[in-house]
């Protein structure tokens, strides 16, 4: 089964700097790759999805981009994070048999002050 | 667009005994798929259980069962015999057919006391 690496866990970035938040996926080719982001006390919202390399549809306006350089790489960026991109960043994979689950990654804590 | 409702933001059951989480949404689909994930203390993201709106029958997992109730548009979860493990934040969440983009919950923290 496919396994999701994210990193790093935690950050803390000062308001104004630039984000790179990166996401590799194992065992499987050409996944549909999603971000999301969980605010404290609040669900899981989508930010971006890919179904392919250079492929990639947003979900809400934000301060946030997305790309997928190569197959199994999605990275979630910023040129100047703002206060409210503080958040817990989860990497998702969609699962080789379809209609399955999501494979999540172990997130990336993200405090920007 | 779908949307789906967690109304608890917080619950809370004694160990051994039973607790239902609920969860409401809004399709105008009707194949879809629903699920229940478990947010424990390391944020880790687990698959509790999943049910195919074609299903009649509720989908079962161990400890786990749900209610689905496809025409209230509504899948609550049960969970049995609760362990203290079990404490952690639960998500609801909706995914169309033969996509595989998830839409969740805002979640609903159980507390499991001894």
């Amino acid at each position: 089964s496919q396994t999701i690496h994210q990193w790093p866990a935690t950050l803390v970035q000062p308001v104004g700097s630039p984000l790179s938040l990166e996401c590799t996926v194992e065992g499987t080719s050409n996944p549909n790759l999603y971000w999301y982001r969980q605010a404290a006390g609040r669900g899981l919202q989508l930010l971006f999805y890919s179904v392919g390399i250079g492929q990639i549809s947003s979900e809400v306006p934000q301060n946030l981009s997305a790309s997928r350089p190569q197959d199994r790489q999605f990275i979630l960026s910023s040129k100047k994070l703002l206060l409210s991109d503080s958040g817990f960043y989860l990497c998702a994979c969609a699962g080789t048999v379809p209609n399955e689950k999501l494979f999540f990654g172990s997130g990336t804590q993200l405090s920007v002050l | 667009a779908q949307t789906v409702t967690q109304s608890q933001p917080e619950m809370s059951v004694q160990e051994a005994e039973t607790v239902t989480l609920s969860c409401t949404y809004d399709t105008s689909e009707s194949d879809y798929y629903l699920f229940w994930y478990k947010q424990p203390p390391s944020r880790q993201m687990i698959l509790v259980i999943r049910q195919e709106a074609y299903k009649q029958q509720n989908a079962t997992e161990n400890r786990f069962s749900v209610n689905f109730q496809k025409a209230a548009k509504s899948f609550s979860l049960k969970i049995s015999d609760s362990q203290l493990g079990d404490a952690a934040m639960y998500f609801c969440a909706y995914r169309r057919y033969n996509t595989d983009k998830l839409i969740f919950g805002t979640g609903t923290r159980l507390q499991v006391f001894p």
